[in-house]
């Protein structure tokens, strides 16, 4: 079984659209929970991170964590065309004072928003 | 480009060739890792340089071999790859102790041939 699951899509919702995106985890010793977002020719840039359970919001985007089910989840709220990208959610049990702040990605999903 | 600076952007070796990617970080970061993105997989951790010493190694094969100069440069070595080496090779950098703090580098695309 893999440490995060991501569902890969594609998923392709009409400008406008609530868009779920969502991931499971194994490991309970995660506490830190990120989600990236990476365009076409370019590397992941981090969207939100949101520390042990709970929601977060930033504008149209909010990240939920609900640890005892072990799931992730960002929504976007009236997608934009320019949301198009892959999301990827990442996780870490780190909490400093260890060599390196590790992460554990999920596949991504490819998701599309149309006009 | 600032951030984490990656070059060449595409490279398409044979597998009798040798070639280096290139990674800067212009971000005072004190860690640097290497991570191979393959379609419908998850990204792959290869290597992890923290305060210029090597502190992960993922069972990548020898025909890779990272060298770190310094804090702020990474280079990935390669030699005598495979076809199914191809991939986009992504540079990231960090502060050693925070998980939430990567910026990653736009890859470069390798293809062998």
């Amino acid at each position: 079984q893999k440490e995060v699951e991501q569902d890969p899509g594609p998923l392709s919702v009409p400008e406008g659209a609530i868009v779920s995106l969502n991931c499971t985890y194994s490991n309970s010793a995660f506490q830190y929970f990120m989600w990236y977002r990476q365009y076409s020719r370019k590397g992941p840039e981090l969207l939100m991170y949101t520390y042990s359970s709970g929601n977060k919001e930033d504008g149209r985007f909010t990240a939920q964590v609900d640890k005892s089910s072990k799931y992730i989840s960002l929504f976007i709220r009236d997608s934009q065309p320019s949301d198009s990208a892959t999301y990827l959610c990442a996780m870490s049990s780190n909490a400093g004072g260890t060599s390196y702040g590790k992460l554990t990605f999920g596949q991504g999903t490819i998701l599309t928003v149309h006009p | 480009e600032t951030g984490v600076t990656q070059t060449p952007r595409h490279l398409v070796m044979g597998m009798t060739n040798k070639k280096s990617l290139k990674c800067e970080q212009h971000l005072g970061h004190n860690a640097m890792y290497w991570y191979k993105q393959s379609a419908k997989k998850p990204l792959e951790l290869m290597f992890v340089y923290s305060l210029e010493e090597r502190v992960e190694n993922n069972s990548v094969p020898s025909r890779f071999s990272p060298e770190c100069p310094n804090s702020s440069h990474l280079f990935l070595h390669l030699h005598t790859l495979q076809p199914e080496d191809s991939a986009l090779y992504l540079c990231a950098s960090s502060f050693r102790d925070s998980p939430m703090g990567y910026t990653f580098g736009s890859g470069t695309r390798l293809t062998v041939v």
